[in-house]
């Protein structure tokens, strides 16, 4: 089992470039999660997606935006990158239930400069 | 506002030397506490779940237990390879949230021969 796919690993982008990462998982989960991970600030959510077809905000998502592309694939999309979304990006997924922890991926480090 | 606060930030111990992290919640209606486990370069990895006071589990020599407004992590005789960042996170009661976790900043254990 894969598990929690994340796509890039690494990428630099200039103020103003465009990206997106990908995210994909292969438990056949209903949720999936985009985290960021910060030097002294923890996890801190920037979307999710609680089943296919649907999208929420979560406590940062400011300058993003996100795809359910079906039940598998769940994308974070830069449009205007800013040197303050520099981090460490990780996508997570959980099944549907109580008491079911997250799948992370293994991270995207993403430096703007 | 829910939140979620461990420490200390940083332990060191020698190997052998048990002690225990703490962290603290204040979560509206508790469904649930997680403990994770990261290490340098890599995701988040499940190790716990917790959800009444009074609750313990156990895994090698990580014990987890809970009251209500505090959980711990016992590592009792660690060794070096148990050095890794140790995240805790609440779950809330409250709608809306989808069960989206709370997580605190982390323990950044390290354990020396």
């Amino acid at each position: 089992n894969a598990g929690v796919t994340q796509t890039p690993k690494f990428q630099v982008l200039k103020t103003g470039q465009s990206m997106t990462l990908q995210c994909a998982q292969d438990m056949n989960h209903n949720s999936m999660y985009w985290y960021r991970q910060d030097p002294g600030m923890g996890l801190r959510l920037i979307y999710y997606s609680a089943s296919e077809g649907t999208t929420d905000k979560g406590e940062v998502p400011n300058g993003y935006n996100v795809s359910r592309l079906n039940k598998r694939e769940f994308s974070l999309r830069l449009e205007s990158a800013a040197p303050s979304q520099t981090s460490v990006y990780f996508c997570a997924s959980r099944r549907t239930g109580v008491g079911y922890g997250y799948t992370f991926g293994s991270g995207t480090r993403l430096t703007v400069v | 506002e829910d939140q979620v606060t461990q420490s200390p930030e940083a332990l060191r111990l020698q190997e052998g030397e048990s002690s225990s992290l703490n962290c603290s919640y204040t979560v509206s209606g508790l469904r649930g506490l997680f403990w994770y486990r990261q290490d340098p370069g890599k995701g988040p990895e499940f190790l716990f779940t917790l959800y009444s006071a009074g609750e313990e589990k156990e895994k090698e020599r990580l014990k987890a237990t809970l009251t209500k407004k505090e959980s711990f992590l016992h590592i009792t005789a660690p060794k070096p390879e148990d050095s890794a960042t140790y995240l805790c996170a609440a779950r809330s009661n409250y709608g809306g949230s989808q069960g989206n976790l709370i997580f605190g900043k982390g323990t950044k254990l390290s354990v020396k021969p």
